[in-house]
């Protein structure tokens, strides 16, 4: 089966822009995550969607980020405007419903800078 | 809350020597605990995880895992280290197995000297 698919792999973008990250999960994962890592910084956990309702966004940072999954297919994760603290590399992870065989499994991330 | 520490941002072996990466944990409820691995370019992949079943795991590529709950570890093992195990390693933990809302430590780059 096809990975998790993020892109860009990598973005550049001036403070003040706008930056849209794309995520496609595994085909029949209904589990969608978002994570962050910053620079030097442990890998944070930002959303979970499950199908296309936000089932705790609990990690998000502020307002300027918008994450979507309209249809339960790949979920965008929007940034506006963007802030130099914002750069670090985003990565999305998603899993099937259901218990412990369902193993979480991680895009290889969009590596975010701005400048 | 639930938190973890890797001790050592760097781990440097010799091809063939022991590997030992070291996470403790805080947590208040009982911990479903991970261990990841991350390649050069390449997303986060599961090496092993402990959910209560047994306290020594083992994993993928020859990796093992304790969970030793008096002293709050859950260090990961191998008795061999192989070129191809550079990389940076993650532990993390969780409120429930099933969950994919992990806490991850800080990391720990392996490097693996010929």
């Amino acid at each position: 089966e096809a990975g998790v698919t993020q892109f860009p792999s990598h973005s550049v973008i001036e403070k003040g822009q706008t930056v849209t990250l794309r995520c496609d999960p595994i085909s029949g994962h209904d589990n969608l995550y978002w994570y962050r890592r910053v620079m030097g910084k442990e890998i944070k956990f930002l959303l979970h969607f499950v199908k296309e309702s936000k089932q705790d966004e609990s990690g998000m940072p502020n307002n300027r980020f918008l994450a979507e999954r309209t249809g339960g297919t790949y979920s965008t994760l929007k940034v506006q405007p963007a802030e130099l603290e914002d750069s670090g590399v985003y990565f999305c992870a998603s899993s099937r419903m259901g218990g412990e065989s369902s193993p979480l499994h991680f895009g290889n991330g969009t590596r975010l800078t701005v400048t | 809350a639930q938190s973890v520490t890797q001790l050592g941002s760097h781990v440097s072996v010799s091809e063939g020597a022991l590997v030992l990466l070291r996470c403790n944990y805080s947590s208040s409820v009982p911990p479903y605990l991970f261990w990841y691995v991350q390649y050069p370019n390449q997303g986060l992949q599961l090496l092993l995880k402990y959910t209560s079943a047994a306290t020594l795991v083992k994993g993928i590529n020859g990796f093992e895992a304790e969970f030793k709950k008096s002293e709050t570890s859950f260090h990961l093992t191998k008795p061999s280290a192989h070129m191809s195990d550079a990389a940076e390693y993650f532990c993390a933990v969780s409120r429930a197995s099933n969950t994919g809302k992990l806490i991850f430590g800080q990391g720990t780059t392996l490097q693996v000297k010929p």
